[in-house]
């Protein structure tokens, strides 16, 4: 399996800030994931976070919204920008190692509450 | 378009009877199937994927491509089954989870 931290696990903003949250795996991953779950829904996936270079955003999800970082194989970072009270979710990362057969494994999420 | 359903967002049953969450999927290619779990105040977690074709806690889920289904069930649930239960498809050239919406099993004592 893959530890894997998030940080914050937890945060209020204010409407038209820009919260950052972290993802830090215990070892080197291929894949990174980044998906939001809205209160009372499934997962969506965000993005992918793509080593040294930009990220893939999915349908509905774009990068001055949501840019990511992935500056190594153990790191990445999301930024939710310009908040409003709609971004109030739980933010996940998810990591899939080489050898996990298309198993992704989850971190521990980052509820966001936007005032 | 690729896409997962889980027709029941709530099965409440009583310890010891059979379980069975639907799982239906929607998808162009050869699938590969999961299930994901997420216990209270735990993070999601894999609890079977239909590859391994193994029983995890009691827990079995079979691929039928002619229903393009892919149930869960558990012949006599225990009240530590109760959580959230994701069905979720992965994109063969992306590794992509689709997750279905979600069915929340009570079981009660």
């Amino acid at each position: 399996s893959a530890v894997i931290s998030q940080k914050p696990s937890r945060d209020i903003c204010q409407r038209g800030t820009s919260l950052t949250i972290q993802c830090q795996v215990d070892s080197q991953v291929t894949m990174m994931f980044w998906y939001r779950q809205q209160p009372g829904q499934s997962l969506t996936l965000i993005a992918t976070a793509n080593q040294g270079s930009e990220a893939t955003y999915e349908s509905g999800f774009v990068i001055d919204k949501f840019p990511i970082s992935r500056p190594n194989l153990t790191f990445s970072t999301l930024t939710v920008s310009n908040l409003s009270p709609e971004d109030s979710s739980i933010y996940l990362c998810s990591v899939e190692r080489e050898d996990s057969y298309n198993e992704q494994f989850f971190g521990p999420g980052t509820r966001l509450t936007v005032l | 378009a690729q896409r997962v359903t889980q027709p029941e967002k709530l099965l409440s049953v009583f310890k010891g009877a059979p379980v069975e969450l639907k799982c239906n999927y929607s998808y162009s290619g050869s699938p590969e199937l999961f299930w994901y779990v997420q216990y209270s105040r735990q993070r999601l977690q894999l609890l079977l994927r239909h590859i391994s074709r193994e029983s995890i806690k009691g827990f079995t889920a079979d691929l039928n491509k002619g229903e393009t289904s892919f149930h869960l069930k558990k012949p006599f649930a225990q009240e530590e089954d109760s959580a959230m239960y994701y069905c979720a498809l992965s994109e063969s050239n992306t590794g992509k989870l689709i997750f279905g919406q979600g069915t929340t099993l009570q079981v009660k004592p």
